[in-house]
């Protein structure tokens, strides 16, 4: 069963820029899935924030395209989130997930990430 | 903008009674692409239901989706303890951009 584990910072400052990775196992991201991000502020609901296949085509929310650049690095079964010009509406809990039949099959536990000075 | 309504915000049922959590699409469904998710506090949504009524790999058939158009419905049969949880619904529109509902609480009466 594939397993995707987050990483990141925990605390990013305003204005600056949030950097996640997610690192999978037991699958490899050149297997032709699409893999997203997904966040969900403290008490509130969930957000897509956009996917990636390994081919490096990508997709984004359009509410946060201008800010968001995914990546992947199929040599480390990775990808990874760039939001740049983060503020404190950026607080969140960020999940990565592999993509299944037009939804999100298996996710990450999530890593939480504060904008504050 | 498709905008996803989940109703009721809140469902306060007791274990072993029926479950029926709506979610309406501001524009209607050119595909079956909706899904729903289960949340548990401190916990990653867990996937139940996609493409409307098919369910996920090991989830209870006490689970199940129906609807189309901008009228979906998750219907849980018999509610176990373990089922008190947020429920999302989300819908997959092209070119590519998932939308999920604001989420109904079940919660124990």
């Amino acid at each position: 069963q594939v397993q995707l584990q987050e990483s990141g910072p925990g605390l990013v400052k305003p204005s600056e820029t949030l950097s996640l990775t997610c690192t999978v196992s037991d699958d490899s991201i050149s297997r032709g899935w699409w893999w997203s991000w997904v966040r969900q502020p403290p008490g509130k609901g969930l957000e897509w924030i956009g996917e990636i296949h390994h081919s490096g085509t990508t997709s984004y929310n359009p509410s946060l395209k201008s800010r968001v650049t995914i990546s992947v690095d199929t040599s480390k079964n990775q990808f990874s989130l760039t939001l740049n010009s983060v503020t404190a509406a950026d607080t969140a809990l960020y999940f990565c997930a592999r993509n299944g039949d037009y939804s999100q099959d298996s996710w990450g536990q999530g890593t939480l990430i504060a904008v504050s000075p | 903008e498709v905008v996803l309504t989940q109703s009721p915000g809140t469902l306060s049922l007791s274990p072993g009674e029926r479950a029926t959590l709506s979610c309406r699409a501001s524009q209607g469904l050119a595909n079956s692409y909706l899904a729903w998710y289960q949340q548990k506090p401190g916990q990653a949504p867990r996937l139940l239901i996609y493409d409307t009524l098919r369910r996920a790999t090991g989830i209870p058939d006490r689970f199940s989706g129906s609807g189309s158009g901008t009228d979906f419905t998750l219907t849980i049969s018999r509610l176990e303890p373990e089922d008190f949880a947020v429920y999302y619904c989300q819908r997959y529109d092209t070119p590519a951009m998932y939308t999920f509902g604001q989420g109904t609480k079940v919660e124990i009466k």
